[in-house]
């Protein structure tokens, strides 16, 4: 089945910097990779989705990136800010279509 | 706008109680998914459905069941709950169109703890 591995598990970064997650997957069948962003005490909301057939999407200042070459894709944000601060995963469908998630990365933005 | 509910935020139960997790969505979604949430780990899957009376094992299934009657509502049962089963469970629901799997939207969570 497929396997998704993220890194880092925590990334303390400062406001205005550049924030980057990497995801790699296993199941070479898998086209569609959303990233999800989750507060705290909240329910996990996308935020940017990429599929197979595309290698970089672009939304404001998030950006995914996707290599099916290597089979890893990014989360990029810029031009950090507070609240950005919570944690976000990856995921990645499988041949039946159920989406497997990464472990999560805890985003911390300091003023 | 897509509504997922879920009948409790919050949820303490003893060791060996029956538990029902109840799940609606509003939008007419086909498939429809229970997760467990830990620190960590990320979202496991334990069940899914891609229709009424449908449904199929995930990574996680030991210990839980599924109800799917309507094609609105799906319920998670744990059927003697454990001190191991203390967690965060998530509703979602997605659809399939022309093929593809389109965005998954999650309930509130479920907080659960088995004393």
């Amino acid at each position: 089945g497929e396997n998704v591995e993220q890194h880092p598990s925590t990334l303390s970064v400062q406001e205005g910097d550049s924030a980057v997650i990497k995801c790699t997957y296993s199941d070479s069948a898998s086209n569609y990779f959303p990233w999800y962003k989750q507060e705290l005490g909240k329910r996990p909301q996308l935020i940017i989705d990429i599929r197979s057939n595309v290698g970089e999407k672009k939304d404001q200042r998030i950006a995914v990136t996707l290599n099916k070459t290597a089979k890893h894709f990014s989360l990029h944000i810029t031009e950090t800010q507070p609240e950005d601060s919570a944690v976000y995963f990856c995921a990645a469908t499988d041949s039946w279509g159920k989406l497997q998630f990464g472990a999560g990365t805890q985003v911390v933005v300091t003023p | 706008d897509v509504k997922v509910t879920q009948s409790s935020r919050y949820l303490v139960k003893r060791t060996g109680e029956k538990v029902f997790l109840e799940c609606v969505q509003d939008m007419d979604h086909e498939n429809m998914f229970w997760y467990r949430q830990d620190p960590g780990l990320g979202l496991r899957l334990i069940y899914f459905s891609y229709d009424v009376k449908m449904k199929e094992k995930g990574d996680i299934p030991e210990g839980y069941s599924v109800s799917r009657e309507k094609k609105e509502r799906f319920s998670l049962i744990l059927e003697s709950a454990s001190t191991n089963q203390t967690s965060m469970y998530l509703c979602g629901t997605g659809t399939l169109q022309g093929g593809a799997y389109n965005e998954q939207f999650f309930g509130p969570g479920t907080r659960l703890t088995v004393l």
